[in-house]
């Protein structure tokens, strides 16, 4: 039972560049989110989706891009990177609900940006 | 808005020592559920309870329990005889709109053999 798998689990950036972090679940949850977290701040929403082809923002969207052509995947795009986005990135996915269902998280990816 | 506010934000306790984690939350839906998260050093994030809003009974499992009152808004978990495998940040949550989780900034805790 895989779950909720995220790649990379490290990745070093400089200010400027672009990447994907992967995240991929197979639990056949219909809600997937992204999460930042940062020291004293708690876990942070970025991104969600509540099926293919559905995303909103959360509460810090900004240099961020998602999409959901599936409903297994749910990739996060950060178009330029900026130092501020320096953090440790979570997935998570749970069964679409009236917030009932606990979130599966992946591993989580350390990002750096310099 | 939703929030979850939790205060502790380092403890330390001796093993074998109780300790509470404190865990107060703000929400503007009349039903609701809360959860806790447990948050190791290796780094994943796991769910430990979920709670509704209906229901005050105190939940024991294990040396884990936990004290829900919505009086007081608030849902506390306890460690009780704590080990050194208990060090960990715990988070506290409280979904809105759904499955979008507003997490409190969490209570680093330090089990010292």
């Amino acid at each position: 039972n895989a779950g909720v798998t995220q790649t990379p689990k490290f990745q070093v950036l400089k200010t400027g560049q672009s990447m994907t972090l992967q995240c991929a679940q197979d639990m056949n949850h219909e809600y997937m989110s992204w999460y930042r977290q940062d020291p004293g701040m708690g876990l942070r929403l970025i991104h969600y989706s509540v099926g293919a082809g559905i995303t909103d923002q959360g509460e810090v969207p900004n240099g961020y891009n998602v999409s959901r052509s599936t409903t297994e995947d749910f990739p996060l795009r950060l178009l330029s990177a900026a130092p501020s986005q320096t953090s440790v990135y979570f997935c998570a996915s749970s069964y679409l609900g009236r917030g009932n269902s606990p979130l599966h998280f992946g591993n989580g990816t350390r990002l750096t940006v310099t | 808005a939703q929030k979850v506010t939790q205060a502790q934000t380092e403890i330390s306790v001796v093993e074998k020592e109780d300790v509470t984690l404190d865990c107060v939350y703000e929400t503007r839906d009349t039903t609701y559920y809360l959860f806790w998260y447990k948050q190791p050093p290796s780094g994943e994030l796991v769910f430990l309870i979920r709670r509704n809003s209906f229901d005050e009974q105190n939940e024991i499992s294990g040396r884990y329990s936990w004290n829900f009152q919505k009086s007081t808004s608030s849902f506390n978990f306890t460690i009780t005889a704590s080990q050194v495998v208990d060090s960990a940040v715990y988070f506290c949550a409280v979904p809105w709109a759904g499955n979008q989780f507003y997490f409190g900034t969490g209570t680093s805790l330090t089990v010292i053999p």
